[in-house]
């Protein structure tokens, strides 16, 4: 079945230490999406891919970088993780243009020590 | 971009239908409503889209008054496996829009 796939599940790393986390999709879909969800709270956008047109939220932080090499894959690089980014990152992917809804994939959860 | 405002949480017991609305008052013209559902630990799932009157599908009804301000997402008979955070979007799909999550509802399905 087409779908986004993201690894690892779970993923903990050291203050600082920096971390990335990866996210496939068989849909060849457009856009791809980078959100963090923190515990009881909804997704936050990060940033996005449109193609090759990175999007950045203007409250994203620096430390918080992504890489779309191809259409199939999206990283997302966290230079120096500190204790408050701790959360859900969750990627999804749409066509684009047009009445469409996001796909997600399952979430990496960050834990950092 | 159309701000949503939902229930934070709502009970209810196995069986029973539930409804829950999403308050869209700034709702533009070609704005859609979309519905995610959202288990512990997993990504949000598509539910339901639309954008007047009513659409119905397997596993929801969706329900869009006349002047769009409102929706409201119907869930029959729910089970226990139907508890989850249900989110309403507004918004145009695709890039360069930016649609935002709003607080969700919490929906606690008990026996």
């Amino acid at each position: 079945d087409a779908m986004v796939i993201q690894n690892p599940r779970y993923q903990v790393t050291q203050f600082g230490k920096p971390v990335t986390l990866s996210c496939s999709q068989t849909l060849n879909h457009n856009v791809m999406y980078w959100y963090q969800q923190k515990s009881s709270q909804a997704p936050k956008l990060l940033f996005h891919y449109y193609d090759k047109d990175f999007n950045n939220e203007a409250d994203t932080p620096d430390n918080f970088q992504s890489r779309r090499p191809n259409t199939s894959f999206c990283f997302l690089d966290i230079r120096s993780p500190g204790l408050g980014d701790a959360a859900m990152y969750l990627c999804a992917t749409s066509t684009g243009p047009g009445v469409n809804g996001y796909t997600f994939g399952s979430g990496t959860r960050l834990t950092v020590v | 971009l159309a701000k949503t405002t939902q229930p934070i949480s709502m009970d209810s017991y196995e069986g029973q239908e539930v409804n829950i609305t999403c308050s869209h008052n700034n709702i533009a013209t070609n704005d859609y409503i979309t519905w995610y559902q959202q288990f512990p630990s997993q990504g949000p799932r598509f539910i339901i889209q639309g954008y007047k009157t009513k659409v119905t599908n397997e596993v929801a009804s969706l329900f869009i008054p006349a002047d769009r301000k409102s929706s409201t997402l119907s869930l029959p008979r729910v089970s226990l496996s139907d508890t989850a955070v249900y989110y309403c979007l507004v918004g145009v799909w695709g890039a360069g829009n930016m649609l935002t999550f709003g607080g969700g509802t919490r929906l606690m399905v008990k026996p």
